[in-house]
Parts: structure tokens; C-alpha cells; sequence
């Protein structure tokens, strides 16, 4: 099992381009989020999803649009990049139904805007 | 989901114990405690958790205590391998929302 794929590993953006991160997992998960990771500082969550066609806002969502059509695949949209969005995105997935299910994460997608 | 605290860093020596600490004093009686960890330029990766009981598993042991307001991931020998960032988080059965916060940033000193 390829576990959770993100693509792209990197990406240089100029400010006001626009671009999709995506995440891909093979392990039917229902739950799917995405988080950015700026230095010295902890993973902040920024959209979720419990299923295809549900999606909600977490603690840092504007700028970011997302949509689940799809069990397995949850982009990350940003419309027009600005460079407070230079970060590690990571993608993370799970089963529902139970405390005890684990995050299964990504690799990590590098965004650098200019 | 409820949040936890803990320290910013720790060290330890090389081939010894390690035990990591978390707060999490408004945790609900339905909540699992989890821990992760981040190795340099990776994702986060599943560590172990638990619900009351002490848990072992290959990579470390979770201690919780009693009364649940806090729990310790032991790792029994350090290695240079287990340099991370070691999160703590709270899960319960209908929570979707996970507060990270910093994590404690292990160094082992060889």
C-alpha cells in the first residue's frame, strides 16, 4: 500500500498564482485534513473532510479552498498565493468511528511564494 | 478536542530512558491520548496510544496516569534514530479536530 501520497514534494509560486496541492490514499479512510507547518512552530490545521462531498474549515483556512469528490483524493486549492502561505503542507488521513484510529501522514509538500 | 502541553525540548543521552511528559488536564473520559512523532523533514509518524491502561509496543511504552490529566511516552533506549519532535493529542470518537501545538523537541546526545 502506498499509504498517503502528496504532490508536488516542492513548489516555487510567484505571489498571486494560483495552484493545487494534492493527496491521494489507498486505505479507504473517510477522514482527510491538511495542515501547514511554519518554522518553529506546530502543525495548524487547515481544512478537514469526513467524507466525499464534506468538508470543513479548521483553525487557519482563508486562502485555501478545498473539495472531496472522491473517498481517496483531497486537494488543497490556494487561488492567488501570497508568501504568509510559504510552508509545509501535510496531508493526513484516518478512519472515523473510534478515538483509538491513527493519522496516517505525508510526506509533506514544500510551497515556497515569491 | 481537548488540548495538551508540553515541554519545548528535551536531551538525553545516548542508550538511555527517555521519558517524554504531557499535560492534558481537561481531557474527557472518552478521549485516547496519542503520540506522533517527526523525524527532520519528514511527516509525522503513529508512535502509540492509549486510552487508561499502560501500553507497550515495539518502537515505546505509554504511562498514563490515573487520574488521565497526563500521561509519559517512555522510549527504554534512546538512539541518534529517535531525534524528533514528539506531539501529544487527544482523540475521541466524534473529534476531527487535532491540536498539535509545538511538541517537545528531542535531542540524544551520542
Amino acid at each position: 500500500n502506498a499509504g498517503v501520497t502528496q504532490t508536488p514534494k516542492f513548489q516555487v509560486l510567484k505571489t498571486g498564482q494560483s495552484m493545487t496541492l494534492q493527496c491521494a490514499q489507498d486505505m479507504n479512510h473517510e477522514y482527510m485534513s491538511w495542515y501547514r507547518q511554519d518554522p518553529g512552530m506546530g502543525l495548524r490545521l487547515i481544512h478537514y473532510s469526513v467524507g466525499a462531498g464534506i468538508t470543513d474549515q479548521g483553525e487557519v483556512p482563508n486562502g485555501y479552498n478545498v473539495s472531496r469528490s472522491t473517498t481517496e483524493d483531497f486537494p488543497l486549492r490556494l487561488l492567488s498565493a501570497a508568501p504568509s502561505q510559504t510552508s509545509v503542507y501535510f496531508c493526513a488521513s484516518s478512519y472515523l468511528g473510534s478515538g483509538a484510529n491513527v493519522l496516517t501522514f505525508g510526506a509533506g509538500s514544500r510551497l515556497t511564494v515569491l | 478536542d481537548a488540548k495538551t502541553t508540553q515541554p519545548n525540548s528535551m536531551e538525553s543521552n545516548e542508550e538511555e530512558p527517555v521519558h517524554l511528559p504531557c499535560n492534558h488536564s481537561t481531557i474527557s473520559g472518552t478521549d485516547y491520548i496519542h503520540w506522533y512523532r517527526q523525524l527532520p523533514s519528514q511527516g509525522p509518524e503513529y508512535v502509540i496510544h492509549g486510552l487508561t491502561s499502560n501500553v507497550n509496543n515495539r518502537m515505546a511504552s505509554l504511562a498514563i496516569a490515573e487520574d488521565r490529566k497526563s500521561s509519559t511516552l517512555i522510549l527504554h533506549r534512546a538512539t541518534l534514530r529517535d531525534a524528533a519532535v514528539y506531539y501529544c493529542i487527544l482523540r475521541d470518537l466524534t473529534g476531527n479536530q487535532f491540536y498539535f501545538g509545538t511538541g517537545t523537541s528531542l535531542t540524544v546526545i551520542p
